[in-house]
């Protein structure tokens, strides 16, 4: 266990709706990173908070966007889906945003649109 | 283009068997390395990093990796492996040079231990 958890692990839903997954970064972490894993392209790097603040954008769609809270939890709002966003989304965490630092995965949200 | 390379898809072998596993990388400047595992069901794990220091660095379960900046490669060994080690293997690597250091993972290796 990470110590990183994500909520929920499964979520089902029809193309064209919205979704929200949810990550709460390690304790005492300050950065959470979202990535996204599907089978034809691998793990990419969506996006990356740091105490609040958007520090790195990596291939996240117009459609999605993230925001991380005071408690330093973490959201990621996918809108319009399709087909092509089912996916295993992990979210990951570290101490700070230091070069040199480990990430810390969480379980996954794995999203399958229908 | 920056990217990173893990050159066998799928490895199957037999447990006691020796285990490497090849990543290379394209990314100029200062680099930091890692190993993932993502066993059935479950999330990533950290194997082994490199940050800097002696490029010969051992981690958890008996893995280990070399670090040879000429061939720009991070190739994951393990002497003996067990068929608990069936698992999916990420290389992966932040460069200095990327804003907020996020990982760039390999498409991954799936390994399976037969008994």
């Amino acid at each position: 266990d990470s110590g990183v958890t994500q909520t929920p692990k499964h979520l089902i839903t029809a193309t064209g709706q919205r979704v929200t997954l949810r990550c709460s970064p390690r304790s005492g972490d300050l950065s959470v990173y979202w990535y996204q894993q599907s089978l034809d392209q691998g793990l990419q790097f969506l996006i990356q908070y740091y105490n609040g603040e958007e520090r790195a954008k990596g291939n996240i769609l117009e459609r999605f966007s993230a925001q991380q809270f005071p408690d330093l939890h973490s959201e990621l709002n996918l809108s319009s889906l399709e087909l092509g966003d089912s996916a295993l989304y992990f979210c990951a965490s570290s101490v700070t945003s230091r070069f040199e630092e480990t990430q810390y995965f969480g379980p996954g949200t794995r999203l399958l649109v229908l | 283009a920056q990217s990173v390379s893990q050159h066998n898809h799928h490895v199957i072998l037999s447990e006691a068997a020796s285990l490497e596993l090849g990543c290379n990388y394209s990314y100029g400047g200062t680099v930091n390395l890692f190993w993932y595992v993502q066993y059935p069901g479950q999330h990533l794990q950290l194997l082994l990093k490199y940050f800097s220091g002696d490029p010969l660095v051992k981690g958890i379960k008996g893995f280990e990796a070399e670090f040879i900046k000429s061939k720009f490669s991070f190739n994951l060994r393990k002497p003996s492996v067990q068929w608990s080690d069936t698992a999916e293997y990420f290389c992966a690597v932040n460069a200095a040079s990327n804003s907020g250091y996020a990982l760039n993972f390999g498409k991954g290796t799936s390994l399976l231990v037969t008994p």
